[in-house]
């Protein structure tokens, strides 16, 4: 159980184009989704707080413009990088709570996607 | 605030010999503490968790970890190390301040190496 799914699992794009990515809860329905960062060989950086149905929260210094995150449904957040610049190369990874697991803050963090911007 | 500090960045040991990742933790309430494990260019797996129902944790893989509050300890051990545990681990701590309520707050991670 607790399974999070991210696609694609890489991408690569041109200077200005938008990039889409989509994390979705296969096996029950995630109220809550983040959005992380990881730079090589370090943590993860919390970029964002997705609750479904409600604008997303975003950490201090995220452009909330820049990286526009969507949590349609219970079991789908999507991000979206837009005018993506090579700068925005990284490692993303989502992770949903499962409400009826407890501690409820418990995550599970979806594969990642390699963004590579030319 | 809360904070996580895993002591080692890098730790190697010998396949069959016991591991120990080391982390402490800060927090002004009773914390949810984790530790997740990440194999290169993966996703993080939850190994296990303390929620303060046992202070000595079971997870998979055969790791434990054992919440210590008098040391604010939650040290990570598996008595027998597998090539396949080297990895990346993450040592994490709710957070309870301001908007953060029950985010969570990483280590930066420490690297296990397995040598045969």
């Amino acid at each position: 159980g607790a399974v999070v799914s991210q696609h694609p699992s890489w991408v690569i794009c041109k200077s200005g184009t938008s990039v889409k990515i989509e994390c979705r809860s296969l096996d029950f329905q995630a109220t809550t989704m983040f959005w992380y960062r990881q730079f090589p060989k370090q943590s993860l950086m919390l970029m964002a707080t997705s609750n479904e149905g409600s604008k997303a929260t975003y950490e201090q210094g995220v452009e909330k413009d820049k990286f526009l995150i969507n949590h349609a449904s219970l079991t789908l957040s999507t991000l979206t990088v837009t005018s993506a610049h090579p700068e925005d190369s990284s490692f993303y990874i989502c992770s949903a709570r499962d409400p009826e697991v407890r501690p409820k803050e418990t995550q599970y963090f979806g594969p990642g996607t390699r963004l590579l911007v030319l | 605030a809360q904070s996580v500090t895993q002591l080692d960045s890098h730790v190697s040991v010998s396949e069959g010999t016991p591991v120990l990742l080391r982390c402490n933790y800060s927090s002004s309430y009773s914390p949810s503490l984790f530790w997740y494990v990440q194999h290169p260019n993966k996703g993080l797996q939850l190994l296990l968790k303390y929620t303060s129902a046992a202070t000595l944790v079971k997870g998979i893989n055969g790791f434990e970890a054992e919440f210590k509050k008098s040391e604010t300890s939650f040290h990570l051990t598996k008595p027998s190390a597998h090539m396949s545990d080297a990895a990346e681990y993450f040592c994490v701590v709710t957070a309870y301040y301001g908007g953060s309520q029950g985010n969570l707050i990483f280590g930066k991670g420490t690297k296990l190496s397995v040598k045969p």
